[in-house]
């Protein structure tokens, strides 16, 4: 089946660093990734949409200065925290959807297991 | 944009019961999924039902796409069935997936 890495699993940094957080597809290519975050007991948030070879978009809300995304190839997206604080601290985690099954009638996204980020 | 809302908010059960979970959602989708989010946080799919019925073992899931909404059954719960149950949809194949807020199950031996 479909997998989704994701890495690192769990961080823990000072205020004031930035944290590189990656999603891979494992077994298919993506075009199109995405980056929610979910916050202690709530739900999960969509953040931003990683586009291969272009820009990401992001939600409304959320600074695209602070959460930089990178989708250099249809397997890797990463997504960035700069200048972390506190108020980061979340839980982050991916999906994708296998490109080959565009226009099939079995089109699920993938989630990756996420990162649970600690800023102290 | 679109709402899904999902009830009950928490279920709390006696091993062996049966439990129905529900998913409310404002407008036409074409992709629907059911998750399990466990105690590390990892969501586990369970179904990807946009329309139809399916059924897994324990787990069934229904969905009335013309009616916009979705049902998961779990029958015969066991303890490691608790966590966190979420809907989510997408308006569009291929599209970011909107959660619902949840329902969290608790069983007990």
């Amino acid at each position: 089946g479909a997998v989704v890495s994701q890495h690192p699993s769990w961080v823990i940094c000072k205020s004031g660093t930035s944290v590189k957080i990656e999603c891979r597809s494992l077994d298919f290519q993506a075009t199109t990734m995405f980056w929610y975050r979910q916050f202690p007991k709530q739900s999960l948030m969509l953040m931003a949409t990683s586009n291969e070879g272009s820009k990401a978009t992001y939600e409304q809300g959320v600074e695209k200065d602070k959460f930089l995304i990178n989708h250099a190839s249809l397997t890797l997206s990463t997504l960035t925290v700069t200048s972390a604080h506190p108020e980061d601290s979340s839980f982050y985690i991916c999906s994708a959807r296998d490109s080959a099954q565009r226009g099939s009638r079995y089109q699920p996204q993938h989630f990756g297991d996420g990162t649970r980020l600690s800023i102290l | 944009g679109i709402q899904v809302e999902q009830s009950p908010p928490d279920l709390i059960l006696q091993e062996g019961a049966n439990s129905t979970l529900r998913c409310n959602f404002s407008d036409s989708v074409n992709n629907l999924q059911w998750f399990h989010q466990n105690p590390w946080g990892q969501l586990i799919n369970l179904f990807y039902i946009p329309s139809g019925t399916k059924q897994n073992g324990r787990l069934s899931a229904t969905t009335v796409a013309t009616e916009r909404y979705s049902l998961l059954y779990i029958s015969s719960s066991q303890t490691t069935d608790s966590g966190v149950y979420f809907c989510a949809v997408g308006l569009e194949a291929g599209t970011a997936l909107i959660f619902g807020k949840g329902t969290t199950l608790s069983v007990s031996s």
